[in-house]
């Protein structure tokens, strides 16, 4: 079953804006992965939070997790156009052996 | 470059062909995972070798069959496919030896494409 739901399937903003995309998933888990994907082309890793976290950076980058609430968010602040891409988020299950991947979000940033 | 690369890129087939795609990774991880990835649907795990050994065989069809000779490489041999076995054919790899305690590398992809 899917664990990993992002929201929402698509955005369009504007350069400098923030984008805010979510994900939800269904059972415990070990920790939340996000990747990013550019057209037709292999994920990318951009942020690992791990369950006993709550929130974390990585340069225009800021991952919020609520394990009450089973969900995740990824900012993306002061948007380019280079962010232009599709964002997946994983679950990985309680024990750690498996990684369960969304549908993704499709980003669209225009100049 | 993320230190995985696969070959061939894009991949053209007729229903009765046999071919094979090529995964090679350069970072020495101890695990390896071919996924496939079609249109608007999540990303779907099909094998995963951890340590040259197969740990993960997601239901998928006796005609794709997944070879690992060594800990750097991993093959998926292709017979018999159907159009709908059309995808994005993505290789990882990780560190860890179960896929979900760290990152994932992936490589670029084969683009399939079933005739």
């Amino acid at each position: 079953s899917q664990q990993g739901e992002e929201d929402p399937q698509a955005l369009s903003i504007q350069e400098g804006e923030n984008a805010t995309m979510n994900c939800s998933y269904k059972t415990s888990i070990n920790n939340l992965q996000w990747y990013r994907q550019n057209s037709g082309r292999g994920l990318v890793h951009l942020i690992l939070i791990r369950s006993n976290e709550r929130e974390k950076h990585s340069g225009r980058l800021r991952v919020t997790l609520d394990t009450s609430k089973k969900s995740s968010s990824l900012l993306i602040t002061a948007s380019r156009a280079a962010d232009t891409a599709s964002y997946f988020c994983a679950a990985a299950n309680q024990a750690g052996t498996a990684l369960i991947f969304g549908k993704g979000t499709t980003l669209s940033v225009s100049s | 470059e993320t230190g995985v690369t696969q070959t061939p890129r894009h991949l053209v087939m007729g229903m009765t062909n046999k071919k094979s795609l090529k995964c090679e990774q350069h970072l020495g991880h101890n695990a390896m995972y071919w996924y496939k990835q079609s249109a608007k649907k999540p990303l779907e795990l099909m094998f995963v070798y951890s340590l040259e050994e197969r740990v993960e065989n997601n239901s998928v069809p006796s005609r794709f069959s997944p070879e690992c000779p060594n800990s750097s490489h991993l093959f998926l041999h292709l017979h018999t496919l159907q159009p709908e076995d059309s995808a994005l054919y993505l290789c990882a790899s990780s560190q860890e030896r179960t896929g979900g305690l760290g990152t994932q590398y992936f490589g670029p992809g084969t683009r399939l494409t079933v005739l």
